[in-house]
């Protein structure tokens, strides 16, 4: 079966103090896989997306990894404003339609 | 800027009423796109892929005729929730991919309240 799981499902870090978020699939076929941030009461915002084992992306302080069974979110010197619950998700190849299948997030707080 | 709208934000209506959500592409054209569902503090949950000029698929477990999709045109999708209920109350959220197989933009969110 297809699946997304996200470990921790909650994270506290003190600002400045540097962690990663984990998103282990399974999948039959890996076309992509996408990280998004949510704030509460928002729809989803898109960071990153990666496409095959040993890529890289970075945008301000994070940045996001995929190997062939997982992706990593690192956060460096998080701010408090980094604060959000950070979704991965993957879709198909088999699929034609580009359907997601999340993850159930990772809520991230960062304190001053 | 955002580049999927979705129209209202928040929405209370009362039992036995109907609710439309809209969900537009602003500068591109989607073929396809797709409707969530979110319970408080838990992932999104697909409900339906929306494709234009035919119709919808549904999840399993998700009821057709109470969530009624249209995607009328290539920048408009519309799910109505039909003879709303309380345990219809929830945060409903759409998606659209830019392009085929491209990273999908998701649009603001409607909090939906069944009262």
């Amino acid at each position: 079966e297809d699946q997304v799981t996200q470990s921790p499902e909650a994270l506290r870090l003190q600002e400045g103090e540097s962690s990663s978020l984990n998103c282990s699939y399974t999948v039959s076929g890996l076309r992509g896989l996408f990280w998004y941030r949510q704030d509460p009461g928002k729809g989803p915002e898109f960071l990153f997306t990666l496409y095959s084992a040993g890529e890289e992306k970075e945008k301000e302080r994070l940045k996001a990894t995929l190997t062939k069974k997982e992706s990593f979110l690192h956060i460096t010197a998080p701010k408090p404003e980094d604060s959000a619950t950070y979704l991965c998700a993957v879709s198909q190849s088999s699929s034609n339609t580009g359907k997601l299948i999340f993850g159930q997030g990772t809520t991230l707080q960062v304190k001053p | 800027g955002a580049v999927v709208s979705q129209h209202p934000s928040r929405v209370i209506c009362k039992s036995g009423t109907s609710v439309k959500i809209e969900c537009r592409s602003l500068d591109f054209q989607a073929t396809t796109m797709f409707w969530y569902r979110q319970f408080p503090k838990k992932s999104l949950m697909l409900m339906a892929t929306s494709n234009e000029g035919s119709k919808a698929t549904y999840e399993q477990g998700v009821e057709k005729d109470k969530f009624l999709i249209n995607h009328a045109s290539l920048t408009l999708s519309t799910l109505t929730v039909t003879s709303a209920h309380p345990e219809d109350s929830s945060f409903y959220i759409c998606s659209a991919p830019r392009a085929r197989m491209a990273e999908a933009f998701f649009g603001q969110g409607t909090r939906l309240t069944v009262v």
